[in-house]
């Protein structure tokens, strides 16, 4: 069955980084993209990006440059989100979703990991 | 970027209730729209793809509808599992998440 383990939870100091990583087992990891989605305490799903399994590129969303790194590691199906410079603001779970295509059509996340929740605080 | 605009922001129904919630889109996505479930403390859930594709697994009480800019979720009749906040995405280019709708207990 296809599932999605993620790291434990993250707490950090202003300033430092932080690496997620998300395994993936059931599947064929590189037949599928990988999307990175944040949600800060109480709020709503803001799509992070994804990346591409097959060759490594990342995509990532308008707000998510710079400071956010997508990975992957095909040889353990494991990709992993890395954020530098960490900032209050950054304190949020964050999921991976495996990215479904249907007759190249963008579908979206079928399976999910089960969260990282990551605190930044002094 | 394209921006989803889901309505209510949150509603009160009962069990058993036909509950209708609305997204929006800044531009014409065709059918490039998804719909997920949330729960608190989980993961979101694939619900509706495409507009109108029910996810395998999903009951049939979920249906979607909609094209071009305007999208519904319905769920002709709400169960006790229901209670949970709802979110639109679309697929069309990138990916954005409408801000959700929080379906509670009347």
């Amino acid at each position: 069955q296809v599932q999605l383990v993620q790291s434990g939870s993250e707490l950090k100091k202003p300033g430092a980084s932080v690496k997620v990583s998300c395994k993936a087992s059931g599947y064929t990891f590189t037949n599928y993209a990988m999307n990175w989605v944040r949600q800060a305490p109480g709020q709503g799903l803001e799509w992070m990006g994804w990346i591409n399994t097959n060759t490594g590129n990342p995509t990532y969303a308008q707000g998510f440059t710079g400071r956010f790194v997508f990975s992957l590691d095909t040889s353990v199906s494991t990709t992993y989100l890395q954020i530098s410079s960490l900032k209050a603001e950054d304190t949020a779970v964050y999921y991976c979703a495996r990215h479904i295509t249907v007759a190249g059509r963008n579908i979206g996340g079928d399976y999910w990991g089960q969260g990282t929740p990551v605190t930044v605080s002094s | 970027d394209i921006q989803m605009t889901q309505s209510p922001s949150s509603l009160s129904a009962s069990v058993g209730d036909r509950v209708t919630i609305t997204c929006r889109a800044s531009q014409t996505i065709s059918t490039y729209l998804n719909w997920y479930q949330q729960k608190p403390g989980k993961a979101p859930k694939l619900l509706i793809y495409s507009a109108t594709s029910l996810q395998s697994g999903v009951p049939s009480r979920f249906s979607g509808s909609g094209s071009g800019t305007d999208f519904t979720l319905i769920i002709s009749s709400l169960q006790p599992e229901d209670f949970a906040t709802y979110y639109c995405q679309q697929t069309y280019s990138i990916l954005t998440f409408g801000g959700g709708t929080k379906v509670e207990i009347k």
